[in-house]
């Protein structure tokens, strides 16, 4: 069964910390990883990931994916309160559908 | 352009009871998808439609389920009768391109339904 595991699944760090965030899958036909950020309300699109190797930078938020490992990881830096979200990760099969796969998220506090 | 729109952002009601959930897509966008998270539980997809029709609905829990998008426009998903189990938040997307290649979906802000 397809399956989208993250890590750590809850994080508490100050403001100006850096973090990482990691994303392992298993899924048949790999098509794209995506990143979302949710705070209160909907998932926010953050990046699409679909090569090995090339990393994908939005202002303090990089990622990168690993094809041959599988797995993503997700790099925010002189991190603010306002990174205070839950971030997920999730993955597109190849497959005639477009579902997602999904992690549970990591729940990333960012104190002051 | 304005976002995905859901409407309630909540609802509670007892179990045995009817609740219809609706989602309006950004305007011009065929593929509208509904998924749910159950708390503690990743995020699951419940299906997709291509404009009016239901291209995959492999992900609907059962047949209390039920999800119509008539005129290809807003899409409901109604639940009956509701029980403890379908409590949980529930998020529609669209998109108007293969969202496998592009961003993604939007999302929108969820309904969370809690069945007492």
């Amino acid at each position: 069964e397809d399956k989208v595991v993250q890590s750590p699944l809850s994080l508490v760090v100050h403001e100006g910390d850096t973090v990482t965030l990691n994303c392992s899958y298993e899924v048949t036909n790999f098509r794209s990883l995506l990143w979302y950020k949710q705070e209160k309300k909907a998932p926010t699109f953050l990046f699409m990931l679909t090569s090995s190797g090339i990393e994908k930078k939005s202002g303090r938020l990089s990622s990168i994916l690993d094809k041959k490992e599988l797995f993503s990881i997700l790099n925010i830096t002189a991190t603010q309160t306002g990174d205070s979200a839950i971030y997920l990760c999730a993955v597109f099969n190849a497959g005639n559908n477009r579902k997602l796969i999904w992690g549970l998220g990591t729940s990333l506090a960012v104190n002051p | 352009e304005a976002g995905v729109t859901q409407f309630p952002s909540h609802s509670v009601i007892e179990k045995g009871q009817t609740v219809t959930l609706r989602c309006d897509p950004i305007s011009g966008h065929d593929n509208l998808y509904w998924y749910r998270r159950v708390m503690g539980k990743e995020i699951k997809f419940l299906l997709h439609f291509v404009k009016e029709s239901k291209q995959d609905e492999s992900g609907m829990p059962n047949n209390r389920f039920l999800a119509e998008r008539t005129g290809g426009t807003y899409s409901t998903l109604k639940v009956q009768p509701a029980e403890l189990e379908d409590s949980g938040v529930y998020f529609c997307a669209s998109s108007q391109h293969d969202p496998t290649y592009v961003s993604g979906y939007t999302f929108g802000s969820g309904t969370r339904l809690t069945v007492v």
